[in-house]
């Protein structure tokens, strides 16, 4: 099955750095890859995905970029903010409904 | 627009109850999906329903553990016998309709129910 590997555990950056958090997959078939941000408390919020067909997609201050030879994704935040302070995870599907989650990374934006 | 909906969001059971969790998907979404969040863990895939029909549930342990999705009314996840390494966040997504080759539909969560078993 899928497996999928996120890295750092934690990032702390100041206000205003950008933030890069990584992943790789291992299954070749996956084909699409969402990032949830999830606060304290909270249940996890889509905030961008990308799908296999495309190698890069930015949402304002938000973008991903996928490298399906090396199955990689990467998640990059310009411009950090202290909202922005979160648990962020990577997942990948596996077939057409389930979805492997990494670990997640604690972004933590000091002001 | 409402979200997609969990209820209780706290739930504390002694050792050897039972443990119903409810989820109402996204409005206009007929399919569900139970995921197990344990403390400092990524998400873990449980089961995936649509309708009175249990779809995919590679993920659900083999005893103590179902689900439901009736015509009417929320989607159940029910524990029976709880064990105190059940306790942990059970989160609830839901999608408009089912993916196909090629193509994955997004999930939306909702806020989740965190079980205590004491």
């Amino acid at each position: 099955g899928e497996n999928v590997e996120q890295h750092p555990s934690t990032l702390s950056v100041q206000e205003g750095d950008s933030a890069v958090i990584k992943c790789t997959y291992s299954d070749s078939a996956s084909n699409y890859f969402p990032w949830y941000k999830q606060e304290l408390g909270k249940g996890p919020q889509l905030i961008i995905d990308i799908r296999s067909n495309v190698g890069e997609k930015k949402d304002q201050r938000i973008a991903v970029t996928l490298n399906k030879t090396a199955k990689h994704f990467s998640l990059h935040i310009t411009e950090t903010q202290p909202e922005d302070s979160a648990v962020y995870f990577c997942a990948a599907n596996s077939g057409y409904s389930t979805l492997t989650f990494g670990k997640g990374t604690m972004l933590l934006v000091s002001p | 627009n409402a979200g997609v909906m969990q209820n209780p969001r706290h739930l504390v059971r002694r050792r050897g109850q039972e443990a119903r969790l409810r989820c109402s998907p996204m409005k206009g979404h007929s399919h569900v999906y139970w995921y197990r969040q344990l403390p400092e863990e990524g998400l873990k895939f449980m089961v995936y329903l649509q309708k009175e029909n249990i779809i995919d549930e590679s993920g659900m342990p083999k005893e103590r553990f179902s689900a439901e999705f009736p015509k009417e009314g929320p989607s159940i996840l029910r524990i029976q016998q709880v064990v105190r390494g059940d306790s942990a966040a059970y989160f609830c997504a839901s999608s408009p309709s089912a993916g196909g080759p090629g193509y994955f539909h997004e999930q939306y969560f909702g806020p989740g129910t965190r079980l205590t078993v004491t």
